[in-house]
């Protein structure tokens, strides 16, 4: 168990529909990462909160965002969903400039 | 970010040691190397990460040559709860933001057997 949690562990929803997905990192981390892993595809990097702020942006699509709440956790909001946003979406969190730990990850399903 | 490669896949059986290698020829001097894994479809999992010097945790240790451009992943004695991608990253822990995402290659899958 790594301490990150993220809610829900499943969604399924329909073409066009906005969803949000919740990270809680592990007790006294700043940053938090989010990653975006298609079916048989490796990791890739989303974006990065550090207390609060934007530190860094990756291929992260303008349909999707996300922030980073006083008490830490952070949401990801993807909206005007496509079949192709099916995916895997995990959160890491990290004290900062540190080694990055996962939580179990949230699976999504466009129909 | 330095670029690795590594081995799509390997077997070893159980109870052996399982050794995972990987290049990194252009690593800078600031990068550490960083190895994780993912059981199918789970988080992935922090496993050991060093510089320099070889490293050893409870999980595995971190054999890293002289000229740091590869390094070797050694799980002591593999069960098949270690079947697994496998991943190493390469990555500075410097000053800019911008460089502490993970870049995430295809990882090397190790199957364990019986």
């Amino acid at each position: 168990d790594s301490g990150v949690t993220q809610t829900p562990k499943h969604l399924i929803t329909a073409t066009g529909q906005r969803v949000t997905l919740r990270c809680s990192p592990r007790s006294g981390d700043l940053s938090v990462y989010w990653y975006q892993q298609s079916l048989d595809q490796g990791l890739q990097f989303l974006i990065h909160y550090y207390n609060g702020e934007e530190r860094a942006k990756g291929n992260i699509l303008e349909r999707f965002s996300a922030q980073q709440f006083p008490d830490l956790h952070s949401e990801l909001n993807l909206s005007s969903l496509e079949l192709g946003d099916s995916a895997l979406y995990f959160c890491a969190s990290s004290p900062h400039r540190d080694t990055q730990y996962f939580g179990p990850g949230t699976r999504l399903t466009v129909l | 970010d330095a670029k690795t490669t590594q081995p799509p896949s390997m077997d070893c059986a159980e109870g052996r040691a399982a050794n995972l290698p990987c290049n990194h020829s252009t690593i800078s001097g600031n990068e550490y190397v960083y190895w994780y894994r993912q059981i199918h479809s789970q988080g992935p999992q922090y496993i050991i990460h060093g510089l320099k010097n070889n490293e050893t945790n409870e999980m595995a240790s971190l054999i890293i040559t002289e000229d740091r451009k590869s390094s070797t992943l050694i799980l002591p004695h593999a069960t098949l709860r270690d079947t697994a991608v496998y991943y190493c990253i390469v990555r500075a822990l410097g000053v800019k933001d911008s460089n502490y995402q993970l870049i995430w290659g295809a990882g090397t899958k190790l199957i364990i057997k019986p």
